[in-house]
């Protein structure tokens, strides 16, 4: 069973669209982030979200964190290739390892 | 923020023989962690390395397949022993870095293997 649900799984936009990804669970979580990963490298941190409702802008990429803390979106503006990657979320519950979604692999064609 | 070195970086293997991944961190550190993500697949946490202790595994990882060194603050290895194709995978290592409470994960840009 899949702790973290990311959705959707794959999608391919043109430059200039706007797009959403999401992150689900029916668990509540301390802290939730969000990693981009470009092939051949590791995942790197877009940002880390921790109270409920939390809204987070960077450039042209928001976050936010659902106000139950079970679930966050990405909602991305102005899609350029260079936001190309994987999208992973990762949800932290006290002292455990993070745990993270299968990731949304997004592709922007110029 | 971190920097983490593996390699190799990418490697293909035969059926039944083992490898070793390294891992080097810029700074000292007392926890590094271990990854798989197989493909199609979330990242899932092999095990946690400690200096000067055994690593810690997660379910479903056990010691003699997957050993782990970690005989100072900045390095640690990864075997993977016995390789069948199902151990295809790239593995990721991982230090955190805290910051008002919150953990930070640096990744090493990752070591895709191939079992052949």
């Amino acid at each position: 069973t899949q702790l973290l649900e990311q959705s959707p799984q794959f999608l391919s936009i043109q430059e200039g669209e706007n797009l959403t990804v999401y992150c689900n669970s029916s668990s509540v979580f301390s802290s939730l982030q969000w990693y981009r990963q470009e092939p051949g490298e590791g995942p790197v941190l877009l940002v880390t979200v921790v109270t409920g409702g939390e809204v987070k802008k960077l450039k042209r990429l928001t976050f936010q964190f659902g106000d139950a803390r079970k679930d966050s979106s990405l909602h991305i503006t102005a899609a350029q290739p260079g936001d190309t990657g994987l999208y992973l979320c990762a949800g932290a519950r006290g002292n455990t390892p993070l745990v993270f979604g299968k990731g949304t692999r997004l592709s922007v064609i110029a | 923020s971190a920097v983490i070195s593996q390699k190799p970086s990418r490697d293909i293997c035969q059926r039944g023989t083992s490898l070793t991944i390294q891992c080097q961190v810029d700074s000292q550190v007392t926890m590094m962690f271990w990854y798989r993500q197989q493909p199609g697949q979330s990242l899932t946490l092999i095990a946690t390395a400690n200096q000067g202790s055994e690593a810690t595994y997660e379910s479903g990882f056990v010691i003699d397949k997957f050993p782990i060194s970690r005989p100072n603050l900045t390095f640690s290895t990864l075997t993977v022993s016995n390789m069948s194709p199902e151990d295809s995978s790239i593995y990721l290592c991982s230090v955190e870095e805290r910051v008002w409470g919150a953990g930070e994960l640096f990744f090493g840009e990752g070591s895709r293997l191939t079992v052949l």
